[in-house]
């Protein structure tokens, strides 16, 4: 079966610091790769989304950064957080290439305080 | 706005009690998806209706969709203390890319014993 892996589950920053938060995804291949940003009490704001290896498309402007080395693999970067870079974070995955009804997969999130 | 409103923001029922939230989104769409999320975890799929369907069951769980006026509700009937969990709409804007969804603010859902 599939799993999805996010880590770490917490992380507390300063602010100029840099940040890179890793997903992968197991059992499967050629994923659809996501990742959200959740405030807290609100509903989720995609950031980045890819559809393979080097197609990795930005969703809003910002100091962050997001790259698949691997099919399985997403990484969320930041070179110099922000404090407005607090919050949720998530990954997820949807299978591609079996049409448009596809759910996504969530992994347990990354809770990033900035100091 | 968002694409993806959901009404009530909040709910608190008692157990038993059926438990009805609506969402309204703006765009076409291929399909409409309802996300449930615990406290501090991730989110976990529910149901999926298509933009040809009106209604569709999953076990306690019932959700139409009426294109027409672009909203749907989810009804849980007979509900649990672990219903207690916070629920999104996402839709699937029929002329995204990568299945990318788009999710509302969600309807916090408690359950008392």
């Amino acid at each position: 079966s599939q799993t999805i892996h996010q880590w770490p589950a917490t992380l507390v920053q300063p602010v100029g610091s840099p940040l890179s938060l890793e997903c992968t995804v197991e059992g499967t291949s050629n994923p659809n790769l996501y990742w959200y940003r959740q405030a807290a009490g609100r509903g989720l704001q995609l950031l980045f989304y890819s559809i393979g290896i080097d197609q990795i498309s930005s969703e809003v402007p910002q100091n962050l950064s997001a790259s698949r080395p691997q099919d399985r693999q997403f990484i969320l970067s930041s070179k110099k957080l922000l404090l407005s870079d607090s919050g949720f974070y998530l990954c997820a995955w949807s299978a591609r290439g079996l049409g448009r009804d596809q759910p996504q997969h969530f992994g347990d999130g990354t809770r990033l305080s900035i100091l | 706005s968002q694409q993806g409103e959901e009404d009530p923001q909040a709910l608190s029922i008692q157990e038993g009690e059926n438990a009805t939230m609506n969402c309204s989104y703006k765009t076409s769409i291929n399909n409409l998806q309802w996300y449930r999320q615990n406290s501090g975890r991730g989110l976990v799929h529910l149901i999926l209706i298509r933009s040809n369907e009106r209604e569709k069951h999953s076990g306690r769980l019932r959700v139409t969709l009426d294109t027409s006026k672009k909203s749907s509700s989810l009804l849980i009937t007979a509900s649990r203390a672990a219903d207690t969990a916070s629920y999104f709409c996402a839709t699937d804007d029929h002329e995204a890319a990568g299945n990318k969804l788009t999710f509302g603010g969600g309807t916090r859902v408690l359950v008392k014993p």
